[in-house]
């Protein structure tokens, strides 16, 4: 069965700094993969995918996330980080039952401090 | 432009009450999802629609259906609720076809009592 891991529950930077948020996937065939961002009472906002193509995916709000198959990898990554990203983060993958679901990773919370 | 509309935003229940939450996605996506996010959970699949006839069902207790009608809007009917329905629960919608992003709405907070 598929399934994403993120390993870290926190993960704690400063402003302006990079930041990476870790995300490893399994899956037995392709992997779609997805970065969701989630605000206090908010729904989650897209941020990227990964389909196929380039490992290095650019996404929303300066972010991007870089595929690496050999790794199983997904982490998702910023060059400078801004307070305002502080937020719930969560790694998707979609299900290879080919209807669409969306198997979440445990989610991360980024703790940029000033 | 337009999102993914849920309404109401918020509920406050009674145990073996029922409830209604509904869901309108964004024009022209014919494929609707319903997520339960619990108190620090990730969303959890419960059931999947794609031109108004179900597509997937995962953990979704019996006493929950739920249906998509013939403008695309879908409603997820809860019965007999219990404490441990309280959650978010999220639609989201996305167009089919290919691997596209589910887009998905604000929530409805459901609190049983």
């Amino acid at each position: 069965a598929q399934s994403v891991a993120q390993p870290e529950d926190q993960v704690n930077v400063a402003e302006g700094n990079p930041l990476t948020v870790k995300c490893t996937y399994s899956v037995s065939g392709n992997p779609y993969l997805f970065w969701y961002v989630q605000y206090p009472n908010r729904g989650l906002q897209f941020l990227l995918k990964y389909i196929t193509g380039d490992n290095l995916v650019k996404g929303s709000y300066g972010f991007e996330a870089e595929f690496n198959k050999s790794q199983t990898s997904f982490h998702l990554k910023k060059p400078s980080a801004l307070v305002s990203d502080s937020a719930l983060y969560f790694c998707a993958v979609r299900d290879e039952s080919n209807t669409g679901k969306l198997i979440f990773g445990q989610g991360t919370t980024l703790q940029v401090k000033p | 432009a337009a999102g993914v509309i849920q309404s109401p935003r918020h509920l406050i229940k009674e145990k073996r009450e029922t409830a209604t939450l509904k869901c309108y996605p964004i024009p022209r996506h014919d494929t609707v999802y319903w997520y339960q996010q619990g108190p620090g959970q990730d969303p959890q699949f419960l059931i999947s629609f794609y031109e108004k006839m179900q597509s997937d069902k995962g953990s979704i207790p019996d006493r929950f259906s739920a249906q998509q009608f013939s403008d695309y809007h879908s409603e997820l009917n809860m019965s007999s609720l219990e404490l441990g329905d309280s959650a978010l629960y999220f639609c989201a919608s996305s167009q089919a076809g290919g691997p596209n992003e589910q887009f998905f709405g604000p929530g409805t907070r459901l609190t049983v009592l």
